[in-house]
């Protein structure tokens, strides 16, 4: 079946400006996950999403960032003012459910440019 | 909090040469452990994982065992081929259920 998707692939925003960031996870996975990987870092957990649960927000860097998703769909993913320091490749994966080994399915991601 | 530390790269090797990829990590309770791969131009996709201690996890290849008493998880490989020119991400998941914590990657480079 489709992986992972994301949209755009890129993205290039001015400083100030507000960014929304999409992912469609694998059909079923009840799980979503968001990263982001800043040029020679490794990544970085920023929320999940488990079923109708409250999200876990404790990756989020700052108030600028929400990220929503509606049932157990699509997830987007907000930058508010968006900063350099925002610049990264931003990732989406989902897992059939949370925890344990369950493996997770990463998108391709989206490439942010904050100029 | 939880961390992994990886080798740093790039890992230059000649093809056939044997391959090992240090990982080890920092976590409370035990944590499930996997290794990503990056091919260029390709999304992160998972390698191999061990889910306790001394699992070996195993593919294309690649082990790495599950070391509690060294806290590691080393990748091998026996004959690399050029093919396995990829960026290797080491990770982790705590006994919760929130996201994975991974290494820095190590971008690896097998020469012809």
């Amino acid at each position: 079946g489709a992986g992972v998707s994301q949209s755009p692939s890129n993205k290039v925003t001015e400083k100030g400006k507000d960014v929304e960031l999409r992912c469609d996870p694998i059909s079923g996975h009840t799980a979503l996950y968001w990263y982001r990987q800043r040029l020679g870092q490794g990544l970085e957990f920023l929320i999940y999403f488990q079923g109708n649960s409250a999200p876990d927000k404790s990756g989020l860097p700052s108030d600028r960032f929400s990220a929503e998703r509606t049932g157990e769909s699509v997830s987007t993913l907000t930058i508010q003012r968006t900063q350099q320091e925002d610049s990264a490749v931003y990732l989406c994966a989902s897992s059939l459910h949370a925890g344990g080994s369950y493996e997770q399915y990463f998108g391709p991601g989206t490439r942010l440019t904050v100029t | 909090g939880d961390s992994v530390t990886q080798m740093e790269g790039p890992v230059t090797l000649s093809e056939e040469a044997f391959l090992t990829i240090n990982c080890t990590y920092t976590a409370t309770g035990y944590p499930s452990l996997f290794w990503y791969v990056q091919y260029p131009g390709e999304g992160l996709q998972l390698l191999l994982k061990a889910t306790k201690a001394d699992d070996k996890g195993s593919n294309k290849g690649f082990e790495a065992t599950y070391r509690k008493e060294t806290t590691s998880f080393h990748l091998e490989k026996g004959s690399v081929q050029v093919s396995d020119s990829a960026v290797y991400f080491c990770a982790l998941r705590g006994g919760g259920a929130d996201g994975l914590t991974f290494g820095k990657g190590t971008h690896l480079i097998i020469q012809p």
